[in-house]
């Protein structure tokens, strides 16, 4: 079956923009999350979904950083204000729920780039 | 909290060659432990998971770890490498959040494979 999706695959915007990275979760996945990897670093968490509510949005930076996931499928995290250190790649992933023992179905990633 | 860390940012192997990548882990609850595999602008694969049970774990493509809990360590190995299993490899622990679990990655180990 189809794994997560995530759109664009790549983005390069100018500091101070705003950007929206989308993430289509494996069919029926109630739990969702992103995690943001700098080069040469593991993933890192910043928020998580259980359906429609953000159970855990503790590992986002600042406010410049949003997510949402207004049906309990797809989600966009959304970046406001795009500063250089926001480049990374942005990993989407999903399991079938949220126990301890699920394991998290990834996605490709988005690159993005700010210059 | 919990943490890993992954000892040897880089390691390197021959072809037919024993493949032994570490990781040691910190928890002050039982842990659950977890390998994925990057390939190159792709996204993370899981390997193998260690929850409760049966100490020694067997996974994908040839690939095993063993929980040791008097060493706190969870190490990767596969007795004959291949060619194909150059990539990142990142190791990671549960991690409770405020009403459920995310993943805390080590910074990865970047396997090279040489013939």
């Amino acid at each position: 079956g189809a794994g997560v999706s995530q759109t664009p695959s790549n983005k390069v915007t100018e500091k101070g923009k705003y950007v929206e990275l989308r993430c289509d979760p494996i069919s029926g996945h109630t739990a969702l999350y992103w995690y943001r990897q700098s080069l040469g670093q593991g993933p890192e968490f910043l928020i998580y979904f259980q359906g429609t509510g953000a159970a855990d949005d503790s590992g986002l930076p600042n406010d410049r950083f949003f997510a949402v996931r207004p049906e309990g499928s797809v989600s966009t995290l959304k970046i406001q204000r795009t500063e250089r250190g926001d480049s990374a790649v942005y990993l989407c992933a999903s399991s079938p729920d949220s126990g301890e023992g699920e394991t998290q179905y990834f996605g490709p990633g988005t690159r993005l780039l700010v210059l | 909290a919990q943490s890993v860390t992954q000892l040897g940012s880089h390691v390197s192997v021959s072809e037919g060659a024993l493949v032994l990548l570490r990781c040691n882990y910190s928890s002050s609850v039982p842990p659950y432990l977890f390998w994925y595999v990057q390939y190159p602008n792709q996204g993370l694969q899981l390997l193998l998971k260690y929850t409760t049970g049966a100490t020694l774990v067997k996974g994908i493509n040839g690939f095993e770890a063993e929980f040791k809990k008097s060493e706190t360590s969870f190490h990767l190995t596969k007795p004959s490498a291949h060619m194909s299993d150059a990539a990142e490899y990142f190791c990671a622990v549960r991690s409770k959040t405020n009403s459920g679990y995310a993943l805390n990655f080590g910074k990865g180990t970047s396997l090279l494979v040489t013939p």
